[in-house]
């Protein structure tokens, strides 16, 4: 079974500090993993992905992860926040050998930057 | 990136109505798409598979009669919440995928049964 855990379900974190939102994962096989925000009443945007080779993505906004196989985890990073960002962050993960089967989300972490 | 879109965006209802949501793929053809729903401040949960031209596959607790989905064809599949009632309300998303490591999502649509 695949799972997905974000350990926190708020962060908090001034605006131009770095931030860090956790994810760690658990799958059969060796994962997809993917990283989406969300703003009020809309959608899911996409943010990135780690599909295979280089551990360290590069997405959108500033935004990065790092891929750790050992410590199974995908924790979402941007080395300078800004209040644009507070919005609700979420994991994600397909096993490789599951096919188009849906994503199994984390239940999300709510970022918030003050200024 | 591919593009699914989601109509409507809104919907009031009242209860004991039925809705129709549609979710499309706009530049590709998705012979599944899967169907969320998220309650407010919480995590997607999966409500169902819809595969072209054949019976969508149910999640555990969701009722099959009560949340009609027809994929008729490669593009389109619908989501119709038949007999609405408050609890009901909720933010349903739909999204699609050219491959396992792509997953496009629309952009929801709230639906409030008053």
């Amino acid at each position: 079974a695949q799972s997905v855990a974000q350990p926190e379900d708020q962060v908090n974190v001034a605006e131009g500090n770095p931030l860090t939102v956790k994810c760690t994962y658990s799958v059969s096989g060796n994962p997809y993993l993917f990283w989406y925000v969300q703003y009020p009443n809309r959608g899911l945007q996409f943010l990135l992905k780690y599909i295979t080779g280089d551990n360290l993505v590069k997405g959108s906004y500033g935004f990065e992860a790092e891929f750790n196989k050992s410590q199974t985890s995908f924790h979402l990073k941007k080395p300078s926040a800004l209040v644009s960002d507070s919005a609700l962050y979420f994991c994600a993960v397909r096993d490789r050998n599951s096919g188009n089967t849906p994503l199994v989300f984390g239940k999300g972490t709510r970022l918030s930057v003050i200024a | 990136g591919a593009v699914v879109s989601q109509h409507p965006s809104w919907v009031i209802c009242k209860s004991g109505t039925s809705v129709k949501i549609e979710c499309r793929s706009l530049d590709f053809q998705a012979t599944t798409m899967f169907w969320y729903r998220q309650f407010p401040k919480q995590s997607l949960m999966l409500m169902a598979t819809s595969n072209e031209g054949s019976k969508a596959t149910y999640e555990q607790g969701v009722e099959k009669d009560k949340f009609l989905i027809n994929h008729a064809s490669l593009t389109l599949s619908t989501l119709t919440v038949t007999s609405a009632h408050p609890e009901d309300s909720s933010f349903y998303i739909c999204s699609s995928g050219l491959s396992s490591y792509e997953q496009y999502f629309g952009p929801g649509t709230r639906l409030t049964v008053t």
